[in-house]
């Protein structure tokens, strides 16, 4: 099994261009979570989906960012327009139905930088 | 105040040592308590999960839970180099949510 994929790996951007970042979770999986990670806040849930529905999106910090996942193979986060302080390690990761969730498997990350 | 709560180290030992490790928790509904390990430059992954409170061993690692005083614990025996990596408590409550809530994580660097 591959693991959970994301790209790009590393995304250079300027300030108030769209961002999109990918992800293909394991398959078979039904969960899948999208994560910012940085060093003044850790790892902070974002958004996570259900068989392809979104469950609990209170983590999305503002109006500028949104996710979807259009079949059980991808999923995608934008951020429309992005800024500075977006600049953080994204982290994709699924789990399967069985548990309790304690089992979450991560991507490598994409390392997003807005300059 | 943070729901968990995790040192963020750094924290340097020389191979061999025991190491612990160790995160509060303000949420008492918490049921599920995981330690995930991070190399540099790479995502989380799962270490060991214990359910409510106890303790659980895998080869060099043991995992505490104390419930009355929202406190775990991760301990290493016989550290080795290898196990230099950012170290992140995550925990769930037992409501059918599948978000985990992490702590900010520990670096631990074992000097060989």
């Amino acid at each position: 099994d591959a693991g959970v994929i994301q790209s790009p790996r590393h995304e250079v951007t300027e300030m108030g261009q769209e961002v999109t970042l990918r992800c293909k979770p394991i398959s078979g999986h039904d969960y899948l979570f999208w994560y910012r990670q940085t060093m003044m806040r850790g790892l902070e849930l974002l958004i996570y989906f259900n068989n392809n529905v979104p469950i609990d999106d209170s983590g999305m910090p503002e109006d500028r960012f949104s996710a979807k996942m259009p079949n059980a193979s991808f999923s995608t986060l934008k951020i429309q327009p992005s800024e500075p302080r977006d600049s953080a390690v994204y982290f994709c990761a699924s789990s399967p139905r069985q548990g309790a969730g304690e089992t979450q498997y991560f991507g490598p990350g994409t390392r997003l930088l807005v300059l | 105040q943070k729901e968990v709560e995790q040192d963020p180290g750094p924290l340097s030992v020389p191979e061999g040592a025991i190491v612990s490790l160790n995160c509060t928790y303000s949420n008492s509904a918490f049921q599920y308590f995981m330690w995930y390990r991070q190399y540099s430059r790479k995502g989380p992954e799962l270490l060991m999960y214990t359910y409510s409170s106890g303790n659980k061993e895998d080869g060099r690692f043991t995992a505490q839970v104390d419930k009355s005083s929202k406190y775990i614990s991760l301990f290493i025996r016989d550290s080795q180099p290898s196990d230099s990596a950012t170290y992140l408590c995550a925990m769930s409550g037992n409501t059918g949510r599948r978000a985990l809530t992490f702590g900010s994580g520990t670096r631990l660097q074992v000097q060989p």
